[in-house]
């Protein structure tokens, strides 16, 4: 079972579409963090929501933590080709000593 | 040298090789993590130190055998792997653990045992 599930698995778009990825469990999380892996490196933070129902920007990122604590999204506008990468969600679990990873989306953008 | 280093950053080895793979964090971080990256699995955290000490051990084989010497060097020994060990492997540091500590990762290895 995994605790943290992505959808899609694979995204691949234009320059200049929008796009929404989805992460979701069945179990409350403290907090929840984004991140993004470019090949050949290691996952890099983008942001951590910790409040049900916080919203964070981050220039053409959205980020939103449901009201529930339970799950997550991430919206992408007018993507670029440099925001191809693997995208993934990962939280620490309410008592605070367990770290999970999502299992990731693979986003294309293409010029 | 800034940030999470880690060497080398390719390996092959056979079943039977003995190896270890160094990671060296210049950031001042109190705790530093061994993640297992593979192709069809999430990120899998096998090992956490925090001020040398290890606070987590994630059910993974006795082949993989960490080794955190100081706050700033970790070690992964590496003994009589099986092809399904073949993987990305990452370390990561953060100034403590925990909920809200931010952590920061290296490169990576990328493992092939043949």
């Amino acid at each position: 079972t995994q605790l943290l599930e992505q959808s899609p698995q694979f995204l691949s778009i234009q320059e200049g579409e929008n796009l929404t990825v989805y992460c979701n469990s069945s179990s409350v999380f403290s907090s929840l963090q984004w991140y993004r892996q470019e090949p050949g490196e290691g996952p890099v933070l983008l942001v951590t929501v910790v409040t049900g129902g916080e919203v964070k920007k981050l220039k053409r990122l959205t980020f939103q933590f449901g009201d529930a604590r339970k799950d997550s999204s991430l919206h992408i506008t007018a993507a670029q080709p440099g925001d191809t990468g693997l995208y993934l969600c990962a939280a620490w679990s309410n008592t605070g000593n367990q770290f999970y990873f999502g299992t990731g989306t693979s986003l294309t953008v293409i010029p | 040298e800034t940030g999470v280093t880690q060497t080398p950053r390719h390996l092959v080895m056979g079943m039977t090789n003995k190896k270890s793979l160094k990671c060296e964090q210049h950031l001042g971080h109190n705790a530093m993590y061994w993640y297992k990256q593979s192709a069809k699995k999430p990120l899998e955290l096998m090992f956490v130190y925090s001020l040398e000490e290890r606070v987590e051990n994630n059910s993974v084989p006795s082949r993989f055998s960490p080794e955190c010497p100081n706050s700033s060097h970790l070690f992964l020994h590496l003994h009589t792997l099986q092809p399904e060990d073949s993987a990305l492997y990452l370390c990561a540091s953060s100034q403590g653990t925990g909920i809200g500590y931010e952590q920061y990762f290296g490169p990576g290895t990328r493992l092939t045992v043949t």
